[in-house]
Parts: C-alpha cells; sequence; structure tokens
C-alpha cells in the first residue's frame, strides 16, 4: 500500500497562500493521489485528486512533482474557514478500492 | 443534491449497552463505507459494500460490531455489548458509481454520529 507523509501541523495568515507538502514515495502508477479535508465536528470533504498532472478546481491547487513521490495541495488565498484537518491519501493497489486515512494536517489560519 | 444523512448525531451510552446507528446515503450511490474516528487521528475503514454485498469487512471487530445494507441503499452498523474504546465518532460515506480512481471516485461523507460510553 502506498504510504503518505504530512505534517502534523502548519499555520498560515489569512489572505496569504497555503501550501500543504504530502509525501509518498512509494506510490504506484495507476495510483491517484485524493486531497480531503474536516472542519471541526463534520466530515471529511472531498477537495481535489490527481494522477501526474497539475489539477486546479474552484476549491483548490494540486502539484504533482514529475516522479509523483511528493505533491503540494495549494490554497491560494486562504480564509479562516479554511482551518480544518487536511488528508492526503492515495488509493491502495489490488482489487479493490479501500480508502485509508492517515492523520492528516492540521491548518489553522490565522487573522 | 440531499447528501449522506445520519443519525442520530449525538448518543451516549453505559458499556456493555448495544447502540445502532443509521445511514442514508446519496441517492444512485452504489457504495457505501463506514469509519471509525477516534479524537485526534484519521477515519479508519470498518466496512465497505457494494450494493448489499460487503467488499472488505477486515478492521470490524465482528466479536462485538456488525452492519448491514438491505436493499442496498440505507444501511444500519450495530455494536453489542459497547466498550469504553468504542467512544469515537462513526462516519458514513458513499461513492458514486464508476471506476476506482477516476474522476468520479470520490467520497461523500456524512456528518457521523459522536458515540460517547461511559
Amino acid at each position: 500500500d502506498a504510504k503518505t507523509t504530512q505534517p502534523t501541523s502548519m499555520d498560515c495568515a489569512e489572505g496569504r497562500a497555503a501550501n500543504l507538502p504530502c509525501n509518498h514515495s512509494t506510490i504506484s502508477g495507476n495510483e491517484y493521489v485524493y486531497w480531503y479535508r474536516q472542519i471541526h465536528s463534520q466530515g471529511p470533504q472531498y477537495i481535489i485528486h490527481g494522477l501526474k498532472n497539475n489539477e486546479t478546481n474552484e476549491m483548490a491547487s494540486l502539484i504533482i512533482t514529475e516522479d509523483r513521490k511528493s505533491s503540494t495541495l495549494i490554497l491560494p488565498h486562504a480564509t479562516l474557514r479554511d482551518t480544518a484537518v487536511y488528508y492526503c491519501i492515495v488509493r491502495v493497489s489490488g482489487g479493490s478500492y479501500i480508502p485509508t486515512f492517515g492523520r492528516g494536517t492540521s491548518l489553522i489560519v490565522h487573522p | 443534491e440531499a447528501g449522506v444523512a445520519q443519525s442520530p448525531r449525538y448518543k451516549i451510552i453505559e458499556k456493555r449497552q448495544s447502540v445502532a446507528f443509521w445511514c442514508n446515503p446519496i441517492s444512485g450511490h452504489a457504495t457505501l463505507y463506514w469509519y471509525q474516528q477516534i479524537l485526534g487521528q484519521g477515519p479508519k475503514l470498518l466496512i465497505q459494500f457494494q450494493n448489499n454485498g460487503v467488499v472488505d469487512d477486515s478492521q470490524l471487530p465482528k466479536d462485538r460490531f456488525s452492519a448491514e445494507r438491505l436493499k442496498g441503499v440505507d444501511s444500519t452498523l450495530k455494536i453489542q455489548p459497547a466498550k469504553l474504546e468504542d467512544s469515537a465518532v462513526y462516519l458514513c460515506a458513499s461513492r458514486p458509481p464508476g471506476l476506482a480512481g477516476g474522476p468520479a471516485d470520490t467520497q461523500y461523507f456524512g456528518p457521523g454520529t459522536r458515540l460517547t460510553v461511559l
């Protein structure tokens, strides 16, 4: 199974870009990188996912290195409502898709 | 589009009692997951259903936990009897049909049920 490593916590000033790194050095060629976030007292929320190309949607951008061993989630203009735990996960290889969440990165956006 | 519904939102019981949680996934979502999230940790998968069949329940403590998904829609997770270490948030998620890892392969989570075992 591809494992991910994320910093335990980060902080960011409101209005600035938040760059959340994720290491997935054992990722397989057919595994996608997914990002979810979990705001306090809510269930996780899907943000974005990608295979090898950079991706952007209305919530964030995902930058995946050329060797696919790491990625960065970018929140271009962080707001206080972006304070949450951010999870980087990869699809587990094998016959069935069994998502595995780690401890994630606790992002605190301060005024 | 209505999201994943769960009830109750909160439950407090004493150890050795029984408890049941209910989940109604998003309409049309064939895959349903139950997760356990202990405070300070990420969600841990307990069981995964595809329609009304079990795909994976390797991390479900089968001596006390059970789950069913009759008719491939709603699902119920039961704990009998509960232990102190079962105190956690129980999350239900569903996923639309489509290739795993593909564009539609995202999970939609409910708000969870917070269980406190005294």
